[in-house]
């Protein structure tokens, strides 16, 4: 299985830059890196992937180390929208996907 | 372009009996992904169907098994419940068979065994 290492929980001051980590040791060469995000009691939503080169959108931006065993997802200014529970997953060609328990951002006024 | 939805929102069970979840994919997204969640747990893989075929499983037992209708839509069923079957189910829809693109999840459904 696919697995991947986050820190449980983490808060953030509102304005601020969320930095949430996330180890991936054992990625091969053609999986991607992927977060993810769930509110309390919604499906799963999909923030950013990448390969090996840093990747930005509006939500987020993903910055992936060069030996591509960890990543850091940033949300440059936190929102209390932002308070939910974060995945840091990999997979591609035929892996599957595998969700580890995350890391619970609370956003806090 | 519509999400994707499942029904029921809500269901209780008891040991024993059997379910049906359905999951609607988004539009144009060929490949359906099914999860269980457990409360304080995050997503639990149980199988992917790309066009119509099962093309991955997770370490889920055979009771649970599911299909995918031409239109991509899609049942999960799980039959002899288990009190541990209790749980939010998710289904994700994509595009493609590998698992090289994001998923879009719907809202879930939530499922209680008594």
């Amino acid at each position: 299985d696919a697995k991947t290492t986050q820190p449980p929980s983490m808060d953030c001051a509102e304005g601020r830059a969320a930095n949430l980590p996330c180890n991936h040791s054992t990625i091969s060469g053609n999986e991607y890196v992927y977060w993810y995000r769930q509110i309390h009691s919604q499906g799963p939503q999909y923030i950013i992937h990448g390969l090996k080169n840093n990747e930005t959108n509006e939500m987020a931006s993903l910055i992936i180390t060069e030996d591509r065993k960890s990543s850091t997802l940033i949300l440059p200014h936190a929102t209390l929208r932002d308070t939910a529970v974060y995945y840091c997953i990999y997979s591609g060609g035929y892996q599957k996907v595998t969700f580890g328990i995350g890391t619970k951002l609370q956003v806090i006024p | 372009e519509t999400g994707v939805t499942q029904s029921p929102t809500h269901l209780i069970k008891t040991r024993g009996q059997q379910v049906t979840l359905r999951c609607s994919s988004q539009s144009g997204h060929n490949t359906v992904s099914w999860y269980q969640q457990a409360l304080g747990q995050g997503p639990q893989f149980i199988f992917q169907y790309y066009r119509e075929e099962e093309n991955g499983r997770g370490n889920f037992p055979p009771r649970f098994s599911g299909l995918q209708f031409p239109n991509y839509s899609s049942e999960l069923n799980v039959n002899a419940l288990e009190l541990d079957d209790s749980a939010l189910y998710l289904c994700a829809s994509s595009f493609g068979e590998l698992s090289y693109n994001e998923q879009f999840f719907g809202p879930g459904t939530r499922l209680t065994v008594l």
